[in-house]
């Protein structure tokens, strides 16, 4: 079975503050991970993707295949990260996305 | 590049009444994804088309049905509307492979 666990719907930080948004997975081949957000009023975007190990608006994420994990984090957290984020993967060679449940991170002045 | 659209962005349909959503996606992809949003069930794949052809299918009754035309235009057809089919239906587009999908605003169905 294919299934992406966010274990917090809310998650609220101060300014300043380390974020660590969780995601797990349960995937028996080899997926792709994806974070997404959504910002108020607008569609959902590509945050990052694990494959490309990039770094997008100062978020990193680690896929751990041990813990099947792909947490995303950021050192200090600004107030324009306040958004929802959804963890989703892809199924090796399938074009379709399963999404966890989504985040929604409040960053507090 | 324009984005993906969708049309309409809203619609108010009845139990029982069927209804079509239209996705133009960027230019140039080939491939667009169909997905349902609800609070309770979260996003959910409903079906995948490229070139035409469905590629691959969620978990959703025979209801739910999806075409690609030439131009890479897709339309999605529920029939028999149930209350809950009322959700945010959005579509994303890819170049074709397994690429980053680029997504849509979304229609938003209530059914009464």
């Amino acid at each position: 079975a294919q299934r992406v666990t966010q274990p917090e719907k809310l998650l609220s930080v101060f300014k300043g503050a380390p974020v660590e948004l969780k995601c797990n997975y349960s995937y028996s081949g080899s997926p792709e991970l994806f974070w997404y957000v959504q910002y108020s009023r607008q569609r959902l975007q590509l945050l990052l993707r694990h494959i490309s190990r990039e770094s997008i608006k100062g978020f990193t994420a680690d896929l751990n295949k041990g813990e099947t994990s792909f947490h995303l984090k950021k050192p200090f957290a600004q107030e324009e990260d306040s958004a929802m984020y959804y963890c989703a993967l892809s199924p090796q060679g399938a074009q379709k996305l399963v999404f966890g449940q989504g985040t929604r991170l409040t960053i507090n002045p | 590049k324009a984005g993906v659209t969708q049309t309409p962005r809203y619609l108010i349909k009845t139990r029982g009444q069927q209804v079509t959503l239209s996705c133009s996606p960027i230019s140039g992809h080939r491939s667009v994804s169909w997905y349902q949003q609800t609070p309770g069930q979260g996003l959910q794949f409903l079906f995948e088309y490229f070139s035409e052809t469905q590629r691959n299918k969620g978990n959703f009754p025979g209801r739910f049905s999806g075409r690609q035309f030439s131009n890479s235009r897709s339309e999605m057809n529920v029939s028999t509307l149930e209350l809950g089919d009322s959700a945010l239906y959005l579509c994303a587009s890819t170049p074709g492979g397994a690429d980053t999908q680029y997504f849509g605003p979304g229609t938003r169905l209530t059914v009464l």
